[in-house]
């Protein structure tokens, strides 16, 4: 598998919830490996945002959770903000790479 | 603080090598549970895991980069750099530097460089 799969986009108005899917397979996620994801504003480099499957780094709101089962992952964003539109990355440690596999990202539009 | 920051010609011409390297402050990059690495963007696409070094000086790369690539650190020097030899246009990204944790800390990405352009083209 070249990447794990997300949806394109997703989107959702001020206030609601939002979740992304990040689907790997029996050599990435289904083989045990955590799940972390990145949020990237336009025209900026990624930020860590949720690490090993549901661990927030330190400053990141709880608005923002992760979940993990099997050898898929979820994202998800309540009370959604205007600054919260932005393309967001899952990742996790890939058997045939040897290193971390990179979802194809999801664009998350603010309604 | 950590901070990374990437340096190095934004242009390259076809079939030559690029050329990056990561300054590392604020931070050393002798820590043993810490690993350092590249990462690029082409332009409106997504992220692609270029290599990563070790602290004791062992590298390991994508495959499908492996045969062109080498990444080198400098502990003197707190850096380290990023080769990419024989480039085309589907070279074309944003390469970003990044503090990479090994997969026995969880296999994430704690601390990225600000991004470079590197554009491929006579």
């Amino acid at each position: 598998q070249s990447v794990l799969t997300q949806p394109p986009s997703v989107s959702g108005a001020p206030g609601q919830r939002v979740a992304i899917s990040c689907t790997g397979s029996s050599s990435d996620i289904g083989a045990g490996y955590d799940v972390h994801w990145y949020q990237q504003l336009p025209g900026t480099a990624p930020k860590l945002l949720i690490y090993g499957n549901s661990n927030r780094p330190s400053g990141v709101p709880d608005r923002f959770s992760g979940s993990k089962s099997g050898a898929s992952a979820s994202l998800a964003i309540t009370g959604l903000q205007a600054e919260d539109e932005a393309d967001y990355y899952c990742q996790s440690y890939d058997n045939n790479l040897s290193g971390p596999l990179f979802g194809g990202g999801t664009k998350l539009t603010v309604l | 603080q950590l901070q990374l920051e990437g340096s190095g010609p934004g242009l390259v011409k076809p079939s030559e090598t690029l050329s990056l390297t990561c300054t590392v402050s604020g931070g050393s990059v002798s820590r043993s549970n810490y690993y350092w690495g590249w990462i690029r963007q082409p332009p409106g696409k997504g992220l692609e895991w270029i290599g990563t070094i070790f602290y004791g000086g062992s590298a390991h790369y994508n495959p499908s980069l492996k045969s062109r690539v080498t990444i080198s650190l400098d502990m003197s020097k707190t850096q380290f750099s990023l080769r990419l030899r024989s480039v085309t246009a589907a070279d074309t990204a944003v390469y970003y530097c990044a503090r990479h944790l090994p997969i026995d800390y969880g296999d994430y990405i704690d601390s990225w460089g600000q991004g470079t352009l590197v554009t491929v083209s006579s």
